[in-house]
């Protein structure tokens, strides 16, 4: 069945370390996005990508980077510059044609806890 | 304004209620809609699309108002199933990435 799958599922991090959540997606979308989700604050967009290559800063990217060396992956790393890392971490892809987004679809997040 | 704009409720209401949500948007160039629903510590799927004419999937109606910049989710016959976080989502004017609302819980009781 096509999907997408972040890994891992939770994941400890000890301060001052870089830790890279893991995105994969076989549905053959050309777009890729990370969200974090905290208590209250919703959804908050940090990096995007719509090709193979080439990404763009969300909301709020500072503290992390990303990659998009293949259309499956967008793995996401949470940097050591980033203050308060403890979130749950979702990552989606999309269909994107033109200006039209034909909606996510989500993995199952990754909940990250600063140790 | 903010960009997008739910009632964080909660709603709490009976089995067999009908119970509607808004969400407004600021964007007028925004150009696509969608409702989305959470579970406690799940990541949000995909509940309904939102078009201009508005469509209907069985006890869920969705509606989009540009006048007035706000789409709407109606359930009739609400489930305990339902008890959910629903989440409004549009996209950006000319980006194709989606703004999301902060949810609305909605709590369904025998």
């Amino acid at each position: 069945d096509g999907g997408i799958t972040q890994s891992p599922k939770y994941l400890f991090r000890k301060e001052g370390q870089n830790v890279t959540l893991s995105c994969e997606q076989n549905l053959n979308h050309d777009a890729m996005y990370w969200y974090r989700q905290d208590p209250g604050q919703g959804l908050r967009l940090i990096y995007y990508s719509q090709i193979v290559n080439d990404f763009q800063k969300g909301d709020i990217a500072e503290g992390y980077s990303v990659s998009r060396e293949k259309k499956e992956s967008f793995p996401l790393t949470v940097t050591s510059a980033q203050k308060n890392p403890t979130a749950f971490y979702l990552c989606a892809s999309s269909i994107y044609v033109g200006v039209t987004n034909y909606g996510y679809t989500f993995g199952s997040g990754t909940r990250l806890t600063v140790v | 304004r903010k960009e997008v704009e739910q009632d964080p409720g909660p709603f709490n209401v009976p089995e067999g209620a009908t119970v509607a949500f808004n969400c407004t948007y600021s964007n007028s160039a925004s150009q696509s809609f969608f409702w989305y629903r959470q579970d406690c510590r799940k990541e949000p799927k995909l509940l309904m699309s939102v078009y201009s004419s508005g469509n209907e999937d069985g006890r869920f109606t969705a509606q989009l108002n540009r006048a007035s910049q706000y789409i709407s989710l109606l359930i009739r016959d609400s489930k305990l199933s339902d008890s959910a976080t629903y989440l409004c989502a549009v996209n950006r004017g000319s980006q194709g990435n989606l703004i999301f609302g902060k949810g609305t819980k909605l709590s369904v009781k025998p």
